[in-house]
């Protein structure tokens, strides 16, 4: 079936610097993507989406850019901070449901 | 809190047990979806649910049964598990399959 994919398990960065998590998908007809952070013990938690008639969005701290040309997807935090230490996930809407990603681990040293 | 609470957070329950896990969303949603989440995989969809009807399973064990009372609620019976399904179960809703948002999960551990 179709899958979502991530490049990296984990990503150590420094506070203060800019993260960027990647995500590949394979699904050409997928619509709508969602990229997710779970902190330890809680559920996804939505952080932004972005429709597949975007190629960039634009939120606090983040932006999401979609390339269609390639099927890939990327999250940047800016300043990162401790606080954004969590997995992330990116997601895609294929066929009314959601499929998710494995998961990258994010880790922000101080 | 997400607008979407399950309870309980915790569950250890043996292979003989009965169990149900329970999801309730405050959102207004027309849909809501069960998940599970197993260690370094990724999410799986198990059921989902667009104003109470039963409209995907996702080749899920007949050991796992759902139930959709009304659009606010819906629940996850268990019953002779296996140590395998050990893993987070997670609640989201959905309005139209846009806005998806997540409960904080059930840690079920099977013994």
């Amino acid at each position: 079936g179709e899958s979502v994919g991530l490049h990296l398990p984990t990503l150590s960065v420094q506070e203060g610097d800019n993260s960027i998590i990647n995500c590949a998908y394979s699904n050409s007809a997928s619509d709508y993507f969602i990229w997710y952070k779970q902190e330890s013990g809680k559920g996804p938690q939505f952080i932004i989406d972005i429709r597949s008639n975007m190629d960039k969005r634009q939120g606090q701290r983040v932006t999401v850019l979609l390339n269609k040309t390639v099927k890939h997807l990327s999250l940047q935090i800016a300043a990162t901070q401790p606080g954004d230490s969590a997995v992330y996930f990116c997601a895609e809407m294929g066929y009314s449901t959601l499929t998710f990603g494995k998961g990258t681990m994010l880790l922000v040293s101080p | 809190e997400t607008g979407v609470t399950q309870t309980p957070r915790h569950l250890v329950m043996g292979m003989t047990n009965k169990k149900s896990l329970k999801c309730e969303q405050h959102l207004g949603h027309n849909a809501m979806y069960w998940y599970k989440q197993s260690a370094k995989k990724p999410l799986e969809l198990m059921f989902v649910y667009n104003f109470k009807e039963q409209t995907e399973n996702n080749s899920v064990p007949s050991r796992f049964s759902p139930e959709c009372p009304n659009s606010s609620h819906l629940f996850l019976h268990l019953h002779t598990l296996q140590p395998e399904d050990s893993a987070l179960y997670l609640c989201a809703s959905s309005q139209n399959d846009y806005g998806y948002t997540f409960g904080s999960g059930t840690r079920l551990t099977v013994v």
